[in-house]
């Protein structure tokens, strides 16, 4: 069957400070892979999402980037983090063809 | 551009009482539907979808929902709700065309369950 993991699963960080979140994919090959934000009683911005290796789309501008340098996974990152980056972020999977997306645990950032 | 509105942010109900979470979608044919749980600190777990067909689908838990082209409605509903549906319900709709498929999500309501 198919399992995704993100890590860490909890971070707290002071503005300015670099960031890399890696979310991992068992089970499946070739998957959609996407990144949302889910800010504080809010919901769930996309961010980023990729159909291949390499193959990165950005959906809101920001100090944010993601990568892909394996099949399976899937990295959000920062050079410099902000407090508007505080937020729980989520990965999520899609299969070939399929319509749903399948999410990780998530990872909550709080930058202070 | 589709878009997704749950009108409701908050609704309580008491334990053992019906529940209807109300979704209108946004888009210019009919697309793929969703609804997702999400209990507090937790990632978002699939309760049912909806692509073609049969306009009622059933969902884990309990619950079904009913898609209404006529209203561009996909309501959530369950009969007898548990105080463990106590979570944060999302509706999400996303484009049957394109490789990205990316998913767009309403606000979300939050389900308090009173004993």
């Amino acid at each position: 069957s198919q399992t995704i993991h993100q890590w860490p699963a909890t971070l707290v960080q002071p503005v300015g400070s670099p960031l890399s979140l890696e979310c991992t994919v068992e089970g499946t090959s070739n998957p959609n892979l996407y990144w949302y934000r889910q800010a504080a009683g809010r919901g769930l911005q996309l961010l980023f999402y990729s159909v291949g290796i390499g193959q990165i789309s950005s959906e809101v501008p920001q100090n944010l980037s993601a990568s892909r340098p394996q099949d399976r996974q899937f990295i959000l990152s920062s050079k410099k983090l902000l407090l508007s980056d505080s937020g729980f972020y989520l990965c999520a999977w899609r299969g070939e063809g399929a319509g749903e997306l399948f999410f990780g645990e998530g990872s909550r950032l709080t930058v202070l | 551009a589709q878009s997704v509105t749950q009108p409701d942010i908050h609704i309580t109900v008491s334990e053992g009482a019906s529940l209807e979470l109300r979704c209108n979608y946004s888009y210019g044919a009919t697309p793929y539907l969703f609804w997702y749980v999400q209990s507090p600190g937790q990632g978002l777990q699939l309760l049912l979808k909806y692509f073609s067909g049969d306009t009622l689908v059933q969902g884990i838990k309990g619950f079904e929902a009913e898609f209404k082209r006529s209203q561009s409605s996909f309501n959530l509903r369950k009969p007898s709700v548990h105080w463990s549906d106590a979570a944060e319900y999302f509706c999400a709709v996303a484009s049957p065309s394109g490789s990205a498929r990316q998913l767009t999500f309403g606000s979300g309501t939050q389900l308090t369950v009173l004993p």
